[in-house]
């Protein structure tokens, strides 16, 4: 079956623009995570979907960062305006349930010039 | 202190060896513990689930103690296409945290 997708698969964006990260998880799987990873560090946490509610945004850096799942299915990211910093792989992977094997998608490059 | 702690490498291992990976979490309430594995600029993959009485799969064991607050994994007769970065992972509560990794090489 399908696994999880994610668009697009690369963003380039200016500095002080507004980016969505769009993340299509496995169907039926109710846990939906997102995470940064920079080079030579392992994902970092950023917030957990389960069903339609975020039951954990503590990983969120800061308020620019945002993050919805309206149908408890396709999950969108949303950064505002980006910082040189920001640019990092964003991963998204969906779980059955939480303490099982969660599935990744390719994940988004997003590179802030 | 770091919640989970991996020796980053890279290790640079000869094809045929076995090679060890430690891996130790600074929470005692963690409940659950996998192994991913990671290849350059790719998403990573689940290799193993580690439970307390270690589990085995070919030539991967992995162990849990809960005592030390340790997890390994083991790779007995390396292939060249098991390098790759292998990412600890501890679950506690709704949390998921990774280790960075551990770089292995595996030379001919």
């Amino acid at each position: 079956g399908a696994g999880v997708s994610q668009t697009p698969s690369n963003k380039v964006t200016e500095k002080g623009k507004y980016v969505e990260l769009r993340c299509d998880p496995i169907s039926g799987h109710t846990a939906l995570y997102w995470y940064r990873q920079s080079l030579g560090q392992g994902p970092e946490f950023l917030i957990y979907f389960q069903g339609t509610g975020a039951a954990d945004d503590s990983g969120l850096p800061n308020d620019r960062f945002f993050a919805v799942r309206p149908e408890g299915s396709v999950s969108t990211l949303k950064i505002q305006r980006t910082e040189r910093g920001d640019s990092a792989v964003y991963l998204c992977a969906s779980s059955p349930r939480e303490d099982r094997e969660q599935f990744f998608g390719p994940g988004t490059r997003l590179t802030v010039l | 202190r770091k919640e989970v702690e991996q020796d980053p490498g890279p290790f640079n291992v000869p094809e045929g060896a076995t090679v060890a990976f430690n891996c130790t979490y600074s929470n005692s309430a963690s409940q659950s513990f996998f192994w991913y594995r990671q290849d350059c600029r790719k998403e990573p993959k689940l290799l193993m689930s580690v439970y307390s009485s270690g589990n085995e799969d070919g030539r991967f064991t992995a162990q849990l103690n809960r005592a030390s607050q340790y997890i390994s994994l083991l790779i007995r007769d390396s292939k060249l296409s098991d390098s790759a970065t292998y990412l600890c992972v501890v679950n506690r509560d709704d949390k998921i945290i990774f280790g960075k990794g551990t770089r292995l090489h595996i030379l001919p």
